[in-house]
C-alpha cells in the first residue's frame, strides 16, 4: 500500500492561506488521496478527496500534481478554528479502510 | 441530526474486566469501523464491517471483539486479553467501501 509523508508541523497566520503538502510517491493509478483533520480530543473530520483532478469544496481545495506523486491541501483563509492535525491518506487498492499516519499539526495564530 | 454516537465518552476498566464501547449511527451506512489512537500517534484499525452479520479483523484485532447484529450498531468489546487497553477509541461509518468515512467523537478508556 502507498505511504504518505507530511511535515510534522506548520504555522499559519489567521486570514492567510494554509498550504499543507503531502508526498505519496508510490501511489497506484486508481488510489484516491484523502484529507482528514482532527481537533484535539475529537474524532477526525473528513475534508476532501481526489483521484487526479483538482478538487474544491466549501472547506478546502486539493491540488494533485500531474504525476500524482504529491498533493497540497489549501485552506484559503485560515481561522483559529482550523488549528488541528491534518492527515493525508491514500486508500489502499481493493481495501476499504484508511491508514492514518502522524499527520501535520497546523497552528493558526492571530 | 444524522451522525455517529459513541458512548460513554470516558470509561474506566479494572484489571481482568471486559468492557463494551457503544457505537450507533443513523446515517443508514452499510460499513462501520473501529480505530484505536494512542497519544501522538495516528489511528490504527481494529475491526471493520461491510454489512450486517459480517466483520473483518484489522491490523490490531487481538484482545478485541465485535458484533454487527444491526445495521446501525457496531459495539466493540475490549477483553481482559488486551494488555494495554488505555487509548482513545474511534468509531466510523461510510455509505459503502468507496465513500469517505465519518467519525464519532470517541471514547477514552483508562485502566484503574
Amino acid at each position: 500500500d502507498a505511504k504518505t509523508t507530511q511535515p510534522p508541523s506548520m504555522d499559519c497566520a489567521e486570514g492567510r492561506a494554509a498550504n499543507l503538502p503531502c508526498n505519496h510517491s508510490t501511489i497506484s493509478g486508481n488510489e484516491y488521496v484523502y484529507w482528514y483533520r482532527q481537533i484535539h480530543s475529537q474524532g477526525p473530520q473528513y475534508i476532501i478527496h481526489g483521484l487526479k483532478n483538482n478538487e474544491t469544496n466549501e472547506m478546502a481545495s486539493l491540488i494533485i500534481t500531474e504525476d500524482r506523486k504529491s498533493s497540497t491541501l489549501i485552506l484559503p483563509h485560515a481561522t483559529l478554528r482550523d488549528t488541528a492535525v491534518y492527515y493525508c491518506i491514500v486508500r489502499v487498492e481493493g481495501y476499504s479502510t484508511l491508514t492514518f499516519g502522524k499527520g501535520t499539526m497546523l497552528l493558526v495564530s492571530p | 441530526d444524522g451522525g455517529i454516537t459513541q458512548s460513554p465518552k470516558y470509561l474506566f476498566r479494572k484489571e481482568g474486566q471486559n468492557v463494551t464501547l457503544s457505537c450507533e449511527q443513523n446515517l443508514n451506512h452499510d460499513a462501520m469501523y473501529w480505530y484505536r489512537q494512542d497519544p501522538g500517534q495516528g489511528l490504527r484499525l481494529i475491526y471493520y464491517s461491510q454489512i450486517v452479520n459480517d466483520f473483518q479483523k484489522g491490523d490490531i484485532a487481538e484482545g478485541y471483539s465485535v458484533s454487527r447484529e444491526k445495521k446501525e450498531s457496531f459495539p466493540l468489546t475490549v477483553t481482559s486479553a488486551q494488555k494495554n487497553p488505555t487509548a482513545f477509541y474511534l468509531c466510523a461509518s461510510s455509505a459503502d467501501r468507496e465513500q469517505p468515512q465519518h467519525f464519532g467523537d470517541g471514547t477514552r478508556l483508562s485502566i484503574l
